[in-house]
């Protein structure tokens, strides 16, 4: 089954301890991204990757850090978690090459931070 | 820079009732239109798309939507809405040859019987 994932599901931490969310696209796809959502404010696009080991900002990076060593796999660091970092996060993969193609959305990870 | 506006947070609506989600984006440059749903404590699902062709698409459970490029809007509709499609709903743009989504701050559709 075509599929992103994403662990942990739900993750609460204090602030200052370093934590990585993974994420894992088992469809071949080039572009990788990572989102947060927060009440009122939507969707808002952390970092994003093109291929293996090409990454840049989003509009929303202050904080995070993500790699791209293999393709399948686009984990999103936070050194030092802060409670504003508290949020729904996403991470989603598509494949370049083309217009129109969808972006496919892992379950979502629910971090708090206290 | 790509912008979008869902005016509503919130559009309670009564279960059978036609329901209306409004989209606006702005851009200067040719877009792909989107509407992802979210269902309670789930991922975005895409809902549909417009690219290019017929500026009516709809989806496989009763939605449609309506590109208009000379109101830059592009509006989700229901004739006859379901307890099920409660949910929340993001509008989204993609500019032509990048990959980038906007979305909007969505759109949380509350269907009561």
């Amino acid at each position: 089954e075509a599929q992103v994932t994403q662990n942990p599901r739900y993750l609460i931490t204090v602030t200052g301890k370093k934590l990585t969310v993974t994420c894992s696209q088992n469809m071949n796809h080039e572009y990788m991204s990572w989102y947060r959502q927060d009440p009122g404010l939507g969707l808002r696009q952390i970092y994003y990757s093109m291929n293996v080991e090409v990454t840049d900002k989003g509009d929303v990076p202050e904080g995070y850090k993500v790699s791209r060593k293999e393709k399948r796999n686009f984990p999103l660091i936070l050194e030092s978690p802060s409670p504003n970092q508290t949020s729904l996060y996403f991470c989603a993969s598509t494949p370049l090459g083309g217009d129109g193609y969808e972006q496919y959305f892992g379950p979502g990870t629910r971090l708090t931070v206290t | 820079a790509q912008s979008v506006t869902q005016l509503d947070s919130q559009v309670p609506v009564f279960e059978e009732a036609p329901v209306e989600l409004r989209c606006n984006y702005s851009s200067s440059v040719s877009v792909y239109l989107f509407w992802y749903v979210q269902y309670p404590n789930q991922g975005l699902q895409l809902l549909l798309k417009y690219l290019s062709g017929s500026t009516l698409v709809e989806s496989i459970n009763g939605f449609e939507a309506e590109f208009n490029k000379s109101q830059t809007s592009f509006h989700l509709r229901k004739p006859s809405v379901h307890i099920s499609d409660t949910a929340e709903y993001f509008c989204a743009v993609r500019t032509t040859g990048f990959q980038k989504l906007v979305f909007g701050t969505g759109t949380r559709l509350l269907v009561s019987p």
